[in-house]
């Protein structure tokens, strides 16, 4: 089973508008992180947002936040106020266990590319 | 800028050619992980690193070795080249284990 699913692989927003980015995630282990990252046409992946399994509030930095809903497995990035320069693909990853020792590999979803029209 | 970088930034190279990565983790950075991302594969995980000593391996080729030098840059080394390892391969790095993992600018490898 896919353990993060992307299931827009494409999507238009207007300018100044809001946009969700949907992301389902698949693991048993209960201490788990989710990740936002941000991937332009030139290539380099900018980190956006995380959310800690154990994380009581949603997370939020500046015009990005994250609809963290863990029954239904699902961690949402919202973009609010879109602008042109957020046209660029997303990809949501998730890191399980606590790390260190265990190592901390990140796993990808297939990312969603987001146009952004004037 | 993330503080991770990346040489070289672009790399053609010639089937059955072998080739070295290199990347330098943001100051004070003890983990350097790499990613391969490939159309058909997407971004995958290849081999982590923590103050020199492998942590994590993924699905790396028998063909592909990295390691971690005592003054915390990563090497990754692909050997044996096919058509199929051209992608962009990114490393990224981290203060320990558990937290953001930051990219740098990857490299674009293309196999002839």
């Amino acid at each position: 089973a896919q353990k993060i699913t992307q299931t827009q692989p494409g999507m238009f927003v207007q300018e100044k508008e809001a946009v969700t980015l949907d992301c389902t995630y698949d693991t048993s282990d209960p201490s788990y992180g989710l990740f936002w990252y941000k991937q332009p046409s030139s290539g380099e992946m900018i980190f956006l947002i995380y959310q800690g399994s154990y994380d009581q509030q949603n997370a939020t930095e500046g015009r990005y936040s994250l609809n963290f809903q863990k029954a239904r497995k699902s961690a949402n990035l919202v973009i609010s106020a879109s602008q042109l320069g957020d046209s660029a693909m997303y990809f949501c990853a998730m890191r399980e266990g606590r790390g260190g020792a265990a190592g901390n590999k990140l796993t990808f979803g297939g990312g969603t590319r987001v146009l952004v029209k004037p | 800028d993330s503080g991770v970088t990346q040489t070289p930034k672009h790399l053609i190279t010639a089937t059955g050619q072998r080739v070295t990565l290199r990347c330098s983790p943001r100051s004070g950075d003890l983990s350097v992980y790499w990613y391969q991302q490939s159309l058909d594969q997407g971004l995958q995980f290849l081999i982590q690193y923590y103050n020199g000593e492998e942590r994590a391996k993924g699905n790396i080729l028998e063909r592909f070795s990295a390691q971690q030098f005592p003054d915390l840059h990563s090497e990754l080394n692909l050997s044996s080249l096919e058509l199929g390892d051209s992608a962009l391969y990114f490393c990224a790095s981290s203060a320990g284990g558990g937290e953001t993992q930051y990219f740098g600018p990857g490299t674009r490898l293309l196999v002839l």
